[in-house]
């Protein structure tokens, strides 16, 4: 699986977007890019996937680039409780073991 | 829907100690895995399993630890003896998609460990 980058940590005001950028320069056309997330004492919590096109869903927005080498999560209208560490995370679709590889993410706190 | 179950949700023993986690997975999910999250980083993958057979344990240290899954439902992770880098989350997930396709995990809430 490719391997991505992301911030260490990021801040954004309640109420804000919150914008989490993701680079995954090495991604080939069969990986898929997913998010997750993890509150603290929680396991992570699944938020989106995306293949190529732009993806939306209650929680989040997903928008990746046309070389899709990198790609940024939104969460459109932060709350407190979004303050989590988001996981982003490239996986293949080929089949066979297909176990999640988590970098360290980045630790999203959100400021009242 | 009911998520995925994991018991003890805190466990603390000394080292050399032998320690069973045991996780069951969202009804029908044919899909189950186990990972360990140290302190500060991401979950890592131990164990993947389909059904009741062993699709992934390469990084699973077989020396100590063993997993089992035995009528392909509930699952059990257990470490024996237990060294103090051991001392982490152990986390169960499981997916409905089988093996070939893209399923999105699910995560249970996790067994804290510490080793003393």
């Amino acid at each position: 699986d490719a391997k991505t980058t992301q911030p260490t940590s990021m801040d954004c005001a309640e109420g804000r977007a919150a914008n989490l950028p993701c680079n995954h320069s090495t991604i080939s056309g069969n990986e898929y890019v997913y998010w997750y997330r993890q509150i603290h004492s929680q396991g992570p919590q699944y938020i989106i996937h995306g293949l190529k096109n732009n993806e939306t869903n209650e929680m989040a927005s997903l928008i990746i680039t046309e070389d899709r080498k990198s790609s940024t999560l939104i969460l459109p209208h932060a709350t407190l409780r979004d303050t989590a560490v988001y996981y982003c995370i490239v996986r293949n679709s080929g089949g066979g073991a297909d176990g999640l590889t988590f970098g360290k993410g980045t630790h999203l706190i959100i400021q009242p | 829907e009911a998520g995925v179950a994991q018991s003890p949700r805190y466990k603390i023993i000394e080292k050399r100690q032998s320690v069973a986690f045991w996780c069951n997975p969202i009804s029908g999910h044919a899909t189950l895995y186990w990972y360990q999250q140290i302190l500060g980083q991401g979950p890592k993958l131990l164990i993947q399993f389909q059904n009741n057979g062993v699709v992934d344990d390469s990084q699973l240290p077989k020396d100590r630890f063993s997993a089992e899954r035995l009528k392909g439902v509930d699952s059990t992770l257990k470490i024996q003896p237990a060294k103090l880098e051991d001392s982490a989350v152990y986390l169960c997930a499981s997916s409905l998609v089988q093996r070939g396709g893209l399923g999105t995990q699910y995560f249970g809430p996790g067994t804290r460990l510490l080793v003393l």
